[in-house]
């Protein structure tokens, strides 16, 4: 693994079902981040966690969950989907959360919700 | 509120230059990024400036302008490559992103 990688790559999913979107880095970063990006629009923070046994809430995090259990790993979850939620999301790191400094992205999940 | 305006879309030519405006609103400021992005990738750093002025990268510059809330990346003798979408990106005074919804650059032969 080199850098951050996003499971699964794609799916589609009945509305109302439970889905978590996996996220892994192996760069040892402190900060990382779930974004949704749709066309026309902006990429939209959803949920960060600045260290390992931390989360915050983005600008829109309602229907979505995080945990960040270890430094590596920083899953996301839907626990009931609904159309809306049809996205590409983006899982990022930063070496450091709360300072400024480039944020690595994976390669997204494009989740269709039917 | 915190806001990004970027075109939607530009058109160059193979070899030219082009230079894609961005104009930002936060609250606080942390710096201006830019990313880029081709079709169906992830974004991919390429500047970042936090003081005023033109910061060069071979190909690539960007330029901040603190007191107009506004920047802009500087590609100079364009590829096919270079064809992709260039985002905008401000960080406010909780270091979080605020992204504008991206310029699409088509190159043209």
């Amino acid at each position: 693994i080199a850098g951050i990688t996003q499971a699964p790559t794609s799916q589609i999913l009945a509305a109302g079902r439970r889905m978590t979107l996996r996220c892994t880095q192996d760069m040892r970063h402190n900060a990382m981040y779930w974004y949704r990006q749709d066309l026309g629009l902006g990429l939209r923070l959803i949920h960060y966690s600045n260290t390992a046994g931390t989360t915050g809430k983005g600008e829109v995090p309602d229907g979505y969950s995080v945990s960040r259990a270890n430094t590596d790993d920083f899953p996301l979850t839907l626990a009931s989907a609904v159309p809306s939620q049809t996205s590409v999301y983006f899982c990022a790191s930063s070496e450091f959360g709360g300072t400024g400094g480039e944020q690595y992205f994976g390669p997204g999940t494009r989740l269709t919700v039917t | 509120g915190q806001n990004i305006d970027q075109p939607t879309e530009m058109t160059a030519t193979e070899g030219a230059i082009v230079q894609i405006n961005c104009t930002y609103q936060t609250s606080g400021f942390n710096g201006l990024f830019w990313y880029q992005q081709h079709a169906g990738e992830a974004p991919t750093f390429l500047s970042y400036n936090v003081l005023d002025g033109l910061e060069e990268k071979g190909r690539f510059s960007s330029f901040l302008s603190r007191s107009k809330g506004y920047s802009y990346l500087l590609l100079k003798e364009l590829q096919m490559k270079d064809s992709a979408s260039y985002l905008c990106a401000g960080m406010d005074s909780n270091y979080q992103l605020i992204w504008g919804a991206g310029t699409k650059l088509i190159i043209k032969p």
